[in-house]
């Protein structure tokens, strides 16, 4: 079965960067990409990016050009996801989605479990 | 970038009601709309997909419906487990973008 398995939580300071994982089974991993999506404390969810696991091509939201990074190692089928010059407002529990064709539609199929970024000084 | 706006951010029902929530659009995106549930503490979990196909594993008693900008997710028959917060998500294009958000509640 897929799963989808993360990194655990993490507390940094602001300005400190934090890098995020998501180990993928069950599929052959570089068959389909991996979005990240981010939901802070009471709040709804965020797209962040995403991530091509076949050729590394990424697709950033605009909110997030320049301050964050998705990276996938092939030979471990894991994706990263780096934030930097982390703020008070990046407090949240970050999703790594796997998008899937469906009929008629594409959807966030696999999900995994989150990670807590708490920033704080 | 396309806005998904749902409505209503809260609603109270009880045990056996039906329900409804509401999903619009900015533009028009066909069906490529897709309806998540998802309970405290866990990611969310992906129920309908395409304005209205229900996922495998997904009771009956969720429906879905809708095109171009308006798109709606009924309950016919609460049951306690259906207590939880719907997002509505456009992937029509990217960015990828949700509603805000409609937290169901007992009444």
């Amino acid at each position: 079965q897929v799963q989808l398995v993360q990194s655990g939580a993490e507390v940094k300071k602001p300005g400190a960067s934090v890098k995020v994982s998501c180990k993928a089974s069950g599929y052959t991993f570089i068959t389909y990409g991996l979005s990240w999506v981010r939901q802070a404390p009471g709040q709804g969810l965020e797209w962040m990016g995403w991530i091509s696991a076949y050729n590394g091509n990424t697709n950033y939201a605009q909110k997030f050009q320049g301050r964050v990074t998705m990276t996938r190692d092939t030979s471990t089928s894991t994706a990263y996801m780096e934030l930097m010059s982390l703020r008070s407002d990046d407090t949240a529990v970050y999703y790594c989605a796997s998008e899937r064709e469906l009929t008629g539609t594409v959807a966030f199929v696999y999900w995994g479990q989150g990670t807590l970024v708490t920033v704080s000084s | 970038d396309i806005q998904m706006t749902q409505s209503p951010s809260s609603l109270s029902a009880s045990v056996g009601d039906r329900v409804t929530f509401t999903c619009r659009a900015s533009q028009n995106i066909n069906t490529y709309l897709n309806w998540y549930q998802q309970k405290p503490g866990k990611a969310p979990s992906l129920l309908i997909s395409a304005a209205s196909s229900l996922q495998s594993g997904v009771p009956s008693r969720f429906s879905g419906s809708g095109s171009g900008t308006d798109f709606t997710l009924t309950i016919s028959s609460l049951q306690p487990e259906d207590f939880a917060t719907y997002y509505c998500q456009q992937s029509y294009s990217t960015p990828r973008s949700f509603g805000q958000g409609t937290k169901l509640e007992i009444k």
